[in-house]
């Protein structure tokens, strides 16, 4: 069955300070991947996507993503965290040529920052 | 350019009480969604559409329906509401289908008690 995974609920890293949020994909085809971030008490926004081409993918906000086939994963990154990027980021993923409507969403990561 | 407007952002709602959450887009794009949003759980889809007159089910559509009788306005309507229902809902819409990026609603927060 397709699926997203986020192992991480929360992390929290300190302002300055290298991130990482994991994203695992279960696809049978190549999937389109997204990464999306939540703000508090706001809807979602669109910080990159893969769909095929250069596996390094950058963003806005000063993200990047690198989707790695052989570890079925979609990561990002940012080499210094703001206190700004606090919120929730969410992992999507879907095919084309599947159910029209079906963006897969992981559970989400948290993300607190200490000053 | 307002992108995609919710109404209303807040609404507590007693049990077997009916309601309909609206949203509209004005980017004319041919797929809008309905997800909602349970704490720990990532959204779920509950409809979608992909153009005008056009409307299909998700992964959790029970206790809810749904209608697109022109491009923009694409409402989610609750019928007999149950505490079950008690979750942030967001519409969603895309230029095409899911593989295109999806611009968000800021979302209606429901209660029901």
């Amino acid at each position: 069955a397709q699926s997203v995974t986020q192992p991480d609920i929360h992390i929290t890293v300190s302002e300055g300070a290298s991130l990482e949020l994991r994203c695992n994909y279960s696809y049978g085809a190549t999937p389109y991947l997204f990464w999306y971030v939540q703000s508090p008490g706001q809807g979602l926004q669109l910080l990159l996507k893969y769909f095929s081409g250069d596996t390094l993918v950058q963003g806005i906000k000063g993200f990047e993503a690198e989707f790695k086939r052989s570890q079925s994963s979609f990561n990002l990154r940012k080499p210094s965290v703001h206190w700004s990027d606090a919120a929730e980021y969410f992992c999507a993923g879907t095919t084309r040529g599947g159910s029209q409507g079906n963006l897969i969403f992981g559970k989400g990561t948290k993300l607190s920052v200490k000053p | 350019n307002a992108g995609v407007t919710q109404t209303p952002k807040f609404r507590i709602l007693k049990i077997g009480q009916s309601m309909t959450l609206q949203c509209t887009q004005d980017m004319n794009h041919n797929y809008m969604y309905w997800y909602r949003q349970d704490p720990g759980m990532g959204l779920k889809l509950i409809y979608y559409s992909v153009g005008a007159g056009i409307t299909d089910k998700g992964e959790v559509p029970n206790g809810y329906n749904v209608s697109r009788s022109t491009t923009e306005d694409f409402p989610l309507r609750l019928e007999l509401a149950a505490p079950s229902q008690t979750s942030v809902y967001f519409c969603a819409s895309s230029h095409r289908d899911p593989t295109d990026t999806q611009y968000f609603g800021p979302g209606t927060r429901l209660t029901v008690l």
